[in-house]
């Protein structure tokens, strides 16, 4: 079965950037896309088709998606960003998400 | 106010059963593909499974792991889904989430752009 794995946890301090990865083969020739969940929270949607931004998330998220690793980058990162943070992609007609990166600021 | 509510959870014995409900509002439910996904206390997501619109068959999938003892319904009378879990185990324990498939037409546009508070299922003796 297809996995996408990820860092455990990333640790930034404010205002520097923050890099997530996401591995998995061949990812690159699918869509990603991230999302990011707050203690005692649903998950909210922060990144689709690699590199879009759903409107009302703040312009420092960003994606890219080549090769075997898909990537969310958030520039001037804030407190408030801190949460976990989960990639997910399509396996023919099964959902796969990745095991999530707990993001410390 | 677009959004989705789910109701059901609670505390069941082992190898009971439970049939978790996801309430929309706000758009058109009966267009929408709806997916169930759940997260063990402490840990990630994981998907649970999906069915699909009516014009899309009311197709359901569910991963390999699961396959078996769950089963997706709706009734786009009421813009309801269901989630119905029997042979519940310990390790069902999780808080079960009703998300929303932006759009089922296009593979871009797979991802889920709507979810719910979730519901929390406790499997215990």
């Amino acid at each position: 079965s297809y996995e996408l794995t990820q860092t455990p946890s990333v640790s930034v301090s404010p205002g520097q950037t923050a890099t997530i990865t996401c591995s998995g083969d061949n990812l690159g020739n699918r869509f990603a896309c991230w999302y990011q969940q707050k203690p005692g929270q649903s998950p909210i949607l922060v990144i689709y088709q690699d590199n879009k931004r759903p409107s009302g998330i703040p312009e420092r998220f960003s994606g890219s998606n080549s090769g075997n690793t898909a990537t969310l980058t958030i520039s001037g990162t804030q407190a408030l960003d801190e949460g976990d943070y989960y990639c997910q992609a399509w396996d023919s007609s099964t959902v796969v998400f990745g095991g999530g990166t707990r993001l410390t600021v | 106010e677009v959004q989705l509510v789910e109701s059901g959870g609670g505390l069941v014995q082992p190898g009971g059963s439970l049939k978790l409900s996801c309430a929309a509002s706000g758009f058109t439910f009966s267009g929408s593909a709806i997916h169930w996904v759940r997260q063990a206390s402490g840990k990630g997501l994981e998907w649970v499974g999906q069915i699909r619109s009516k014009a899309k068959t009311y197709a359901t999938t569910y991963p390999a792991s699961l396959k078996g003892r769950f089963t997706i319904s709706r009734d786009d009378s009421t813009s309801t889904a269901h989630l119905q879990v029997n042979g519940l185990k310990i390790e069902d324990s999780a808080i079960y989430y009703c998300t929303r498939l932006a759009s089922e037409e296009w593979q871009k546009d797979w991802y889920f752009d709507l979810w719910g508070r979730g519901t929390l299922v406790t499997v215990s003796s």
